[in-house]
């Protein structure tokens, strides 16, 4: 199936712990995002990586660092994770401004 | 910059009612505009797009919307909600051809009411 995969779907973990999460997309696209989703279901983009290349870095804390190996794949890595990180988070990959497709997301709880 | 206004966090109708979910947005250029669907506990899909072309545009499951640059809305309508509407949709804007940021607004959950 062509889509854009995340793992894990769930992840629950202890405040200040490191974790990473996983994206791939198999649609060819050049352009691939982080998008978070809070506890009110508001959606803002965090990172965007056109062909490796960061190219949107919305005033994330630096404890987030996207990593992308190659332009089908875009890891997200959270350093000392804390309260106010569990959110959703969504992968994307397009290829122009109307081509979105959203993985479908991670759940970060923190406790 | 870019924004997008969502009237009304919720909707109610009644199985069989016209669903009307209103979007305002702000754009310097002219926008690319979407409506976008997540269903519990689930991922985004998307219901329609305006790309400049026609301002009425039809998308999936029996949507549509318009495009009305003077009102600058992009309200999306469906003649007769069915259960299965039930969910929370979302609104956003890019700033057409080169800019990839997807700008959503706040969300609005539809709830039907049989």
């Amino acid at each position: 199936d062509t889509a854009v995969s995340q793992t894990p779907k769930y992840l629950v973990t202890q405040m200040g712990n490191d974790k990473s999460i996983k994206c791939e997309q198999n649609l060819g696209h050049d352009t691939m995002y982080w998008y978070k989703q809070d506890s009110k279901k508001f959606l803002k983009i965090m990172f965007s990586y056109n062909n490796k290349e960061l190219i949107i870095n919305e005033t994330v804390p630096n404890r987030f660092s996207p990593k992308s190996p190659d332009k089908a794949h875009l890891n997200l890595h959270i350093n000392s994770l804390e309260l106010g990180d569990s959110a959703v988070y969504f992968c994307a990959s397009s290829q122009s401004p109307i081509g979105y497709t959203f993985g479908s997301g991670t759940r970060l709880t923190v406790v | 910059a870019q924004s997008v206004t969502q009237l009304g966090s919720h909707v109610s109708v009644s199985e069989g009612a016209l669903v009307l979910l209103r979007c305002n947005y702000s754009s310097s250029v002219p926008p690319y505009l979407f409506w976008y669907v997540q269903y519990p506990n689930q991922g985004l899909q998307l219901l329609l797009k305006y790309t400049s072309a026609a301002t009425l545009v039809k998308g999936i499951n029996g949507f549509e919307a318009e495009f009305k640059k003077s009102e600058t809305s992009f309200h999306l309508t469906k003649p007769s909600a069915h259960m299965s509407d039930a969910a929370e949709y979302f609104c956003a804007v890019s700033e057409g051809q080169g800019a990839q940021k997807l700008v959503f607004g706040q969300g609005t959950r539809l709830t039907i009411n049989p």
